[in-house]
């Protein structure tokens, strides 16, 4: 299967800064990548749907200019939280499909553990 | 994608079988059941994938019922490794261009 990295694994930052996430497909060209945000003893929320070479689909309720996400290759797609709070504090983890089982599979990232103080 | 209706938690005992239930009655023909994981702070992990029939691999067994309302996922000795969420996911076959939606899952803490 697919070899996703994520980057940083956490972080820490004070508020009103900018933090950027990067989600690496190691050995498999992602034309899409998803981001999901996941608060404390709560499930998986899809943030965005991150498409390469084009502007990421936000989910409602997303502000697209406080989490830009950027697709820029089919290896690598970046979110910046941008004016980070502590509310944003959150894990974040980014989602690769591959489809090599035949069927829409997918393969996750790490994660990152952001926390604005 | 079907709902998916799953129990909040559930125990197992250390080397015992893990028998996770999963209730989608909504289930169209053409959708699958997938199974992930998630151990504490660390990304969902895919399990097994299932149209009708039964399936097995290295990491556990699927077992879905004949009119396809339920299936359950079999952990067939719990190490306490294989502590954390599990999510039954129902969705189409076609979807690779679409995120998984995960649902609130099923904490399994197996103990010693």
């Amino acid at each position: 299967g697919a070899v996703v990295s994520q980057h940083p694994s956490w972080v820490i930052c004070k508020s009103g800064t900018s933090v950027k996430i990067e989600c690496r497909s190691l050995d498999f060209q992602a034309t899409t990548m998803f981001w999901y945000r996941q608060f404390p003893k709560q499930s998986l929320m899809l943030m965005a749907t991150s498409n390469e070479g084009s502007k990421a689909t936000y989910e409602q309720g997303v502000e697209k200019d406080k989490f830009l996400i950027n697709h820029a290759s089919l290896t690598l797609s970046t979110l910046t939280v941008t004016s980070a709070h502590p509310e944003d504090s959150s894990f974040y983890i980014c989602s690769v499909s591959t489809g090599t089982r035949g069927i829409g599979s997918y393969t996750f990232g790490s994660g990152t553990r952001l926390t604005v103080v | 994608d079907a709902k998916t209706t799953q129990p909040p938690s559930m125990d197992c005992a250390e080397g015992r079988a893990a028998n996770l239930p999963c209730n989608h009655s909504t289930i169209s023909g053409n959708e699958y059941v997938y199974w992930y994981r998630q151990i504490h702070s660390q990304g969902p992990q895919y399990i097994i994938h299932g149209l009708k029939n039964n399936e097995t691999n290295e990491m556990a067994s699927l077992i879905i019922t004949e009119d396809r309302k339920s299936s359950t996922l079999i952990l067939p000795h719990a190490t306490l490794r294989d502590t954390a969420v599990y999510y039954c996911i129902v969705r189409l076959h076609s979807n690779s261009g679409y995120a998984l939606n995960f649902g609130k899952g099923t904490s399994l803490l197996v103990t010693p």
